[in-house]
């Protein structure tokens, strides 16, 4: 069965430090994935989409890259403030509709 | 424009009570979805709607009933509530059935003692 692994382990940055959070996924050919921002007590806000004939993406200081060949996204955060800090989630999908599938999130928590 | 709304925010129900969670949207989207969110296992889709009129199974359906009343309504019902399903709810909806990003309402707590 298709399989999304995201570190469950919170990751602590320091202020001004680049975040760089990973999306593995297994028997799963995703046409583009999607990452959301979640913070406590609130539901997902979409990010950034990335498809599969696209290497890279950015939007300000995020940056997510998707390598089919080895089934793995990147989310990075450049220059990273204590606003920044909440989970993320990523969550590929298949080109028919748009069922997503999420990763269970990595906690970010960026310390000024 | 409020987007997702959901109702009510927080719910307690005793074991085989019932009780239907409301979600609307005003963003003219086709597409409504319910996804439950538990701790460590991520979201989950419970069951989605592509289009006024239509209903499918997501991965996790059994125990919850869906009703697709309009466009802008998408409502989830427990029938006999059970402490497995507590959880917090998300409703969420896109445009369509493409690589359109979902929007998310702020949940629901459900807690069943």
């Amino acid at each position: 069965s298709q399989k999304i692994e995201q570190n469950s382990e919170a990751l602590n940055i320091q202020e001004g430090k680049t975040a760089t959070l990973t999306c593995n996924y297994t028997n799963y050919s995703p046409a583009y994935l999607q990452w959301y921002r979640q913070d406590p007590g609130r539901g997902p806000v979409f990010l950034l989409l990335i498809r599969e004939n696209e290497k890279e993406k950015r939007k300000e200081r995020l940056k997510v890259t998707f390598d089919t060949t080895l089934k793995q996204s990147l989310f990075h955060i450049t220059a990273s403030q204590p606003a920044d800090s909440a989970t993320y989630l990523c969550a590929p999908a298949k080109a028919a509709g748009n069922k997503l599938t999420f990763g269970g999130g990595t906690r970010v928590l960026v310390k000024p | 424009n409020a987007g997702v709304t959901q109702t009510p925010k927080f719910q307690v129900l005793k074991t085989g009570q019932s009780m239907t969670l409301q979600c609307a949207q005003d963003m003219n989207h086709n597409s409504m979805y319910w996804y439950r969110q538990d701790p460590g296992m991520g979201l989950r889709l419970i069951y989605y709607s592509a289009s006024e009129g239509t209903t499918d199974k997501g991965e996790v359906p059994n125990g919850y009933n869906v009703s697709r009343l309009n466009k802008r309504e998408f409502s989830l019902r427990l029938e006999s509530a059970a402490p497995s399903q507590t959880s917090v709810y998300f409703c969420a909806s896109s445009a369509s059935g493409g690589f359109e990003t979902q929007y998310f309402g702020p949940g629901t707590r459900l807690l069943v003692l």
